[in-house]
C-alpha cells in the first residue's frame, strides 16, 4: 500500500514568490494534517483536517499561508509571499480518525526561499 | 499549552550498548505519549506510543516508560544495531486536542560499530 506522498520533493524560490505544496495521504485515512519542521527541531503543526473541514488551524499564519483539501482527500498548501523564514521542511501526514491512531508522515517538502 | 523537553540532544553509543532519551512534558492533561523515528530525508515513523494508563510498554529492543507524577517518560533501546542511528523524536497530546502532537526538538542517536 502506498503510503503519503508529497510533491515536489525540493522546491527553491525567491522571496516574495508564491509556492504550493500537494499532499496525497493514505486511503481511507480521512485526518489529514499539514507540519512544519525547521532544522534541529520537532515537527510543530499548521493545520488538521477532517474530512473537507479545518478543524485546528490555530498554528498557521493566515496572513500569508493558506491550505484546502477538496473532496477530503488530497490537499495543498500555499504560501504567498514567502519570506527568508519560511525555508523549511513541509510534512504532511494522515491517520485515520481517533485519538490514538497513528499519524503516517510523508517524506515532506524541503523549502529553501533564498 | 504543552511544552515537552527533550534531552539528550545528542547520543553516541556502541553497538550493542542501551540508549535512553528521556522527555518531560507540562500539561497534566496530556495522555497519549508516541514515539518516533527520523530517518535523513524521510518524515518521522511511529516506533511505540503509550497512554497515560499504562506505565510501561515494551516492544522487543523498544521500551517505553511513564511517570505521571513526575510528568517524564523515556524511551529505551537495548542491544542498539547500526541502524538504530537516526533522530527520536517524543510527542505529547491530550484528549480535547487529540491529533496535535507537540513534539520534543528530537535526539540524535548515533550508533557506533
Amino acid at each position: 500500500e502506498a503510503g503519503v506522498v508529497q510533491s515536489p520533493r525540493y522546491k527553491i524560490i525567491e522571496k516574495k514568490q508564491p509556492v504550493a505544496f500537494w499532499c496525497n495521504p493514505i486511503s481511507g485515512h480521512n485526518t489529514l494534517y499539514w507540519y512544519l519542521q525547521n532544522l534541529g527541531q520537532g515537527p510543530e503543526l499548521l493545520i488538521r483536517y477532517e474530512n473537507e473541514e479545518a478543524v485546528d488551524d490555530s498554528q498557521l499564519p493566515k496572513d500569508r499561508f493558506s491550505a484546502e483539501r477538496l473532496k477530503g482527500v488530497d490537499s495543498t498548501l500555499k504560501i504567498q509571499p514567502a519570506e527568508l523564514g519560511d525555508s523549511a521542511v513541509y510534512l504532511c501526514a494522515s491517520s485515520l480518525a481517533g485519538e490514538y491512531n497513528e499519524q503516517f508522515f510523508g517524506p515532506g517538502t524541503r523549502l529553501t526561499v533564498l | 499549552g504543552e511544552n515537552v523537553e527533550q534531552h539528550p540532544s545528542t547520543l553516541s553509543v556502541q553497538e550493542g550498548d542501551s540508549a535512553v532519551i528521556k522527555c518531560t512534558y507540562s500539561d497534566s492533561a496530556s495522555n497519549y505519549f508516541p514515539w518516533y523515528k527520523q530517518e535523513l530525508g524521510k518524515g518521522p515513523q511511529l516506533i511505540i506510543d503509550i497512554r497515560s494508563n499504562v506505565g510501561e510498554k515494551k516492544d522487543q529492543r523498544i521500551a517505553v516508560t511513564l511517570n505521571k507524577t513526575a510528568k517524564h517518560f523515556s524511551l529505551h533501546i537495548t542491544e542498539t544495531q547500526p541502524e538504530d542511528s537516526a533522530v527520536y523524536f517524543c510527542a505529547a497530546s491530550s484528549t480535547i486536542s487529540w491529533g496535535k502532537l507537540q513534539f520534543g526538538a528530537g535526539t540524535q542517536v548515533v550508533v557506533t560499530p
